[in-house]
């Protein structure tokens, strides 16, 4: 079955440092990714996405590349924010119709301190 | 702003009680989810309507029934919970079934059993 293996943190930063959140899976078909925030007491918000091989998704400064040959959909961002602080998760959809399973990685908790 | 509306924002029941989550959207999507989170956990898949029949249920206990009025608006109706059935629970839309159709979440719904 698909699987989801992404860093679990915490992960604390300071303000205006470098972020990575590493994300890998494994997947039967052709998966689209997508990366999901949530903020403390707030459902989750879709902050970026990617549908096929070699896809750049970007919001809000974050990016994230579909690698296909690594099977890996990192997270980047150049500068965090105090207001980055959340939790993370690399979300896996299989491709094609009746793919209503979202497969979700455990989740990174980034804080940020000042 | 969430596009997917929950009501209420929280709720204390008793075993004995029943009561029902709501859920809104006005995306013109016509699938819809039910999800139950755990603190510190990702959500947990429960429920999906398309078209406004049910289509996956996951194994969830009788104790919760969820109901798909029209295509805007989702319910689950609660009786007899128990304290574990404590959770977030989540209500989500997308446009279709197709993989590469994200998932729209809501706010969530935090449901204390006592």
């Amino acid at each position: 079955g698909d699987s989801v293996t992404q860093m679990e943190g915490p992960v604390t930063l300071s303000e205006e440092a470098f972020l990575t959140i590493n994300c890998t899976y494994t997947a039967t078909g052709y998966p689209s990714l997508f990366w999901y925030v949530q903020y403390p007491g707030e459902g989750l918000q879709l902050l970026l996405k990617a549908t096929k091989a070699d896809d750049k998704g970007s919001n809000k400064g974050f990016e994230a590349t579909y690698r296909k040959e690594t099977t890996s959909f990192h997270l980047e961002k150049g500068s965090v924010q105090v207001s980055d602080s959340a939790v993370y998760f690399c979300v896996l959809r299989d491709s094609g119709a009746g793919s209503y399973q979202l497969t979700f990685g455990k989740g990174t908790k980034l804080s940020v301190i000042p | 702003d969430t596009e997917v509306t929950q009501t209420p924002k929280h709720l204390v029941m008793g075993m004995t009680n029943k009561k029902s989550l709501k859920c809104e959207q006005h995306m013109g999507h016509r699938a819809m989810y039910w999800y139950k989170q755990k603190a510190k956990k990702p959500p947990e898949l429960m429920f999906v309507y398309s078209y406004e029949k049910l289509s996956i249920n996951e194994s969830v206990p009788s104790r919760f029934s969820p109901e798909c009025p029209n295509s805007s608006l989702l319910n689950l109706h609660l009786h007899a919970l128990q304290p574990e059935d404590s959770a977030l629970y989540l209500c989500a839309s997308s446009q279709d079934r197709t993989g590469n159709s994200p998932l729209h979440f809501g706010n969530g719904t935090r449901l204390t059993v006592t």
